[in-house]
């Protein structure tokens, strides 16, 4: 069964560029990683999801090393808006399917 | 607005009482995920179900039990209630049940139990 590690707590500035890593040991070749956001008292919502090597979107990008043993989302010149906690999740696609979520990490950015 | 809807937005409650809880996912959703976010705690998986049937278990209480209805909604059952039990319950839809489907979250509902 895989667990997934984030940093609680990041701070950054605006304009800069974020990079928040999931650690997540134990994925399995199949296994899935998504991240997403979420505002106080809102239901999270979907950024960006990868199986390997790197996946870039409009609003986003994910780094996956050969490993597979970590995951890092980069935000690019971040804003105020972007303060949010940010979870990783990893979906297990073996007979005992699962769905692991990461803690979290709140994400602070100062003006 | 993601297309999910959840009733009621609030609930007060005691210990000891029953509650249910309501999800209807997006359009086209067959799978339904809920989850339990305590204050200023993460999200706590704790069921899926995809069309009808349980796809995976997480951290449900026996105490907690859940259904998915033949017209895909979804409802979540609290009994009896303890005060631990004061979080914010999401629910999620998606269209497929494997790891790459992207999850849609509804609102949530506030449960409060005095």
């Amino acid at each position: 069964l895989a667990k997934t590690t984030q940093p609680i707590s990041m701070d950054s500035y605006e304009g800069q560029e974020v990079n928040i890593t999931c650690s997540h040991n134990n994925i399995a070749t199949n296994d899935y990683i998504t991240w997403y956001q979420q505002f106080p008292s809102q239901g999270p919502r979907f950024i960006i999801q990868g199986y390997k090597t790197k996946v870039t979107n409009e609003v986003a990008s994910l780094f996956i090393p050969a490993d597979r043993k970590s995951s890092t989302l980069s935000l690019p010149r971040v804003s105020l808006s972007d303060t949010a906690v940010y979870y990783c999740l990893v979906s297990e696609q073996n007979s005992n399917y699962q769905l692991i979520w990461g803690a979290g990490t709140k994400l602070i950015i100062k003006p | 607005d993601s297309g999910v809807t959840q009733t009621p937005k609030h609930l007060i409650t005691a210990t000891g009482q029953r509650v249910t809880l309501r999800c209807s996912p997006r359009s086209g959703d067959l799978s339904v995920y809920w989850y339990q976010q305590s204050l200023d705690q993460g999200l706590q998986f704790l069921i899926q179900y995809y069309n009808g049937e349980e796809r995976a278990k997480g951290n449900i209480l026996e105490r907690f039990s859940a259904q998915q209805f033949p017209d895909l909604h979804s409802e979540l059952n609290l009994s009896p209630l303890e005060l631990g039990d004061s979080a914010l319950y999401f629910c999620a839809s998606s269209v497929g049940s494997g790891g790459q489907e992207t999850q849609y979250f509804g609102p949530g509902t506030r449960l409060l139990v005095l």
